[in-house]
């Protein structure tokens, strides 16, 4: 199965700036991935889903990219707020969704 | 709509006792699974359904059993609690076959078991 990591346990960042949050993987390339935002003591939230063949997709602040040559997606939030403090996951398609674990991003006023 | 719904929030388990965590979905989805949130592990898939009938295991199953005789419920027994157990279990739904067709996960909010 997939091996998923992701980048940093945390993230800190001040208001306004951009954070850039990576997610790798070791095998196949996913058909598709999704990204989720998970705050403290709820589940998980869907936030984007990008397919394979999509060099990047954006919703509002948010863009996702992915490289199946690098096996790699990035996440950018910009114009960054407090309220997008949250922990963000990455998760790929096998006949399950794998996840990582997670990273958390604080972003200060 | 609720969404998804997990109950209870919160349990306390001593060693060997059994309990059945529930879980309830709104939305008439067919795909229907349990996860465990460990710290600095991500979300490990439990059991799963495709729909009413149909359960297969996921990565962590051991010590684990469910049933799916309706749509929208999902229970996740645990037969013997183990320390091991302590952990926060999710339920998830998706529209359709699940995530392998193309569906996100819609999630309830957890339960928080400990066992002692």
């Amino acid at each position: 199965s997939q091996k998923i990591e992701q980048n940093s346990e945390a993230l800190n960042i001040q208001e306004g700036k951009t954070a850039t949050l990576t997610c790798n993987y070791t095998n196949y390339s996913p058909a598709y991935l999704q990204w989720y935002r998970q705050d403290p003591g709820r589940g998980p939230v869907f936030l984007l889903l990008i397919r394979e063949n999509e060099k990047e997709k954006r919703k509002e602040r948010l863009k996702v990219t992915f490289d199946t040559t690098l096996k790699q997606s990035l996440f950018h939030i910009t114009a960054s707020q407090p309220a997008d403090s949250a922990t963000y996951l990455c998760a790929l398609n096998d006949y399950k969704l794998s996840f990582g674990a997670g990273t958390t991003v604080t972003v200060r006023a | 709509n609720a969404g998804v719904t997990q109950t209870p929030k919160f349990q306390v388990l001593k060693t060997g006792q059994s309990m059945t965590l529930q879980c309830a979905q709104d939305m008439n989805h067919e795909y229907m699974s349990w996860y465990r949130q460990d710290p600095g592990m991500g979300l490990r898939l439990i059991h799963y359904s495709v729909g009413a009938g149909i359960t297969d295991q996921g990565e962590v199953p051991n010590g684990y059993n469910v049933s799916r005789s309706t749509t929208e419920d999902f229970p996740l027994r645990l037969l013997s609690a183990a320390p091991s157990q302590t952990s926060v279990y999710f339920c998830a739904s998706s529209y359709g076959g699940g995530p392998t067709y193309n569906s996100p996960l819609h999630f309830g909010n957890g339960t928080r078991l400990t066992v002692t």
